[in-house]
């Protein structure tokens, strides 16, 4: 399976500024995920981002706030911005690999003051 | 809207009990299904997936997941749980081809020696 691994792992950032998190991926992978584990919740979808095109964006979620880039097969970012308390979570990244199995990241713990 | 549903958000058992967590889903469609674990400190991994074919299903460490269609439900069983087996078990359910996955709110499951 691909091993993905996550800058930062975590980080503590005041209300109103924005933070950049890294996915990358051992191997090629057409399709990547965004997902969001909030504080005693389960995960939700962010988006979807393959190489290529724009991130597809579940209900709920706007590129504004949200911001993703995917550039290759093995890289993608996602952008908190102009963060609140409210965005405090566990955001993870993960791909899909032709077996049609999704692997997971190790998430980037963000706080928000 | 699709939902899955977890019934138990904690279980607390002993060493060499038997373990079997609840899974139901709300989708007439084809489903793809999995379980994931989380270990403490550790991120989400696969234990085990359906997609067709033989409804119960094997996965890694021991775990076993029985598909009952008519029920729509996932069930996922261990006859007996060790003191490692303690961690957070997710099921999640894929309804269409592009891998969304929807998750439920997740079980925490904490064996005692």
């Amino acid at each position: 399976s691909a091993v993905i691994s996550q800058k930062p792992s975590r980080d503590i950032c005041q209300r109103g500024t924005s933070l950049t998190i890294q996915c990358q991926v051992d191997s090629q992978v057409t399709m990547m995920f965004w997902y969001r584990q909030q504080p005693g919740q389960s995960l939700t979808l962010i988006a979807t981002a393959n190489q290529g095109s724009e991130a597809t964006y579940e209900s709920g979620f706007v590129i504004d706030k949200f911001p993703i880039s995917r550039p290759n097969l093995t890289f993608s970012t996602l952008t908190v911005s102009n963060m609140s308390p409210e965005d405090s979570s566990i955001y993870l990244c993960s791909v899909e690999e032709s077996s049609y199995e999704q692997y997971f990241g190790p998430g980037t713990r963000l706080t928000v003051t | 809207a699709q939902s899955v549903s977890q019934h138990n958000h904690h279980v607390i058992l002993s060493e060499a009990a038997s373990l079997e967590l609840g899974c139901n889903y709300s989708y007439g469609g084809t489903v793809n299904l999995f379980w994931y674990v989380q270990y403490p400190g550790q991120h989400l991994q696969l234990l085990l997936k359906y997609f067709s074919g033989d409804p119960l299903v094997k996965g890694i460490k021991g775990f076993e997941a029985e598909f009952i269609k008519s029920k729509f439900s996932f069930n996922l069983r261990k006859p007996s749980v060790q003191w490692s087996d303690t961690a957070e078990y997710f099921c999640a359910v894929k309804t269409d081809s592009w891998g969304k996955l929807q998750f439920g709110a997740g079980t925490q499951v904490v064996v005692t020696p």
